[in-house]
């Protein structure tokens, strides 16, 4: 099993550019999990999904963020235009969620955005 | 609402020592999982350890071990032995059951550096 991937590893754009980050949960996993970390903020959670429906998108930080999960197979969080702000690494993670609770995640490696 | 606090920004530890890294949580739920991940500073999460609400015995993986009391709603991870490599984040996590569909909270992190 390869894993979580995500892509790109870094990214560096400028201020007001479209910026995609991808991600290929762990085959078998029906939950997928975007977060985001920085050093005042730690580990925020964006957004997850549950058998590619989108459960909890109440850490979005505003609409120019946006996630979508078109099968169960890949996801990618968009930025629209990005900001300095948004710096940040963005961490996707997988896992089987439903009956009992000890299924850990499984982490990408993350993506580490410089916005300029 | 769930929480998680680490209270220790930074843990200083010798190296063949044990170290305690503290953790506390909240939640009403009764149903809920307590995970540790590590983060080294090459940034990637790994996942060490799980304990169950309803776990009778503390977890332990190797010289990894979580001292779970419930009634204090603390969840401490115990190093043994420590290690040069062990020198990295820790991060305490929660899940609850019902139908949050898997949400894991994140405490803050505790910088552990293991001296020679």
């Amino acid at each position: 099993d390869a894993g979580v991937i995500q892509s790109p590893r870094h990214e560096v754009t400028e201020m007001g550019q479209e910026v995609t980050l991808r991600c290929k949960p762990i085959s078998g996993h029906n939950s997928l999990f975007w977060y985001r970390q920085t050093m005042m903020r730690g580990l925020e959670l964006l957004i997850y999904f549950n058998n590619n429906v989108p459960i909890d998108d109440s850490g979005m930080p505003e609409d120019r963020f946006s996630a979508k999960m078109p099968n169960a197979s890949f996801s990618t969080l968009k930025i629209q235009p990005s900001e300095p702000r948004d710096s940040a690494v963005y961490f996707c993670a997988s896992s089987w969620v439903g009956g009992q609770i000890n299924y850990g995640y499984t982490f990408g490696s993350g993506t580490r955005l410089t916005v300029v | 609402a769930q929480k998680i606090t680490q209270t220790q920004p930074g843990m200083f530890v010798q190296e063949k020592e044990a170290v305690t890294l503290d953790c506390t949580y909240d939640t009403s739920d009764p149903s809920y999982g307590l995970f540790w991940y590590k983060q080294p500073s090459s940034g990637e999460m790994i996942f060490l350890i799980y304990q169950g609400s309803y776990d009778q015995q503390n977890a332990t993986e190797g010289r990894y071990s979580l001292n779970f009391q419930k009634a204090r709603k603390s969840a401490n991870l115990v190093i043994s032995a420590s290690q040069l490599g062990d020198s990295a984040m820790y991060f305490c996590a929660m899940r609850v059951g019902g139908t949050s569909y898997g949400k894991l909270t994140f405490g803050q992190g505790t910088i552990l550096t293991v001296h020679p």
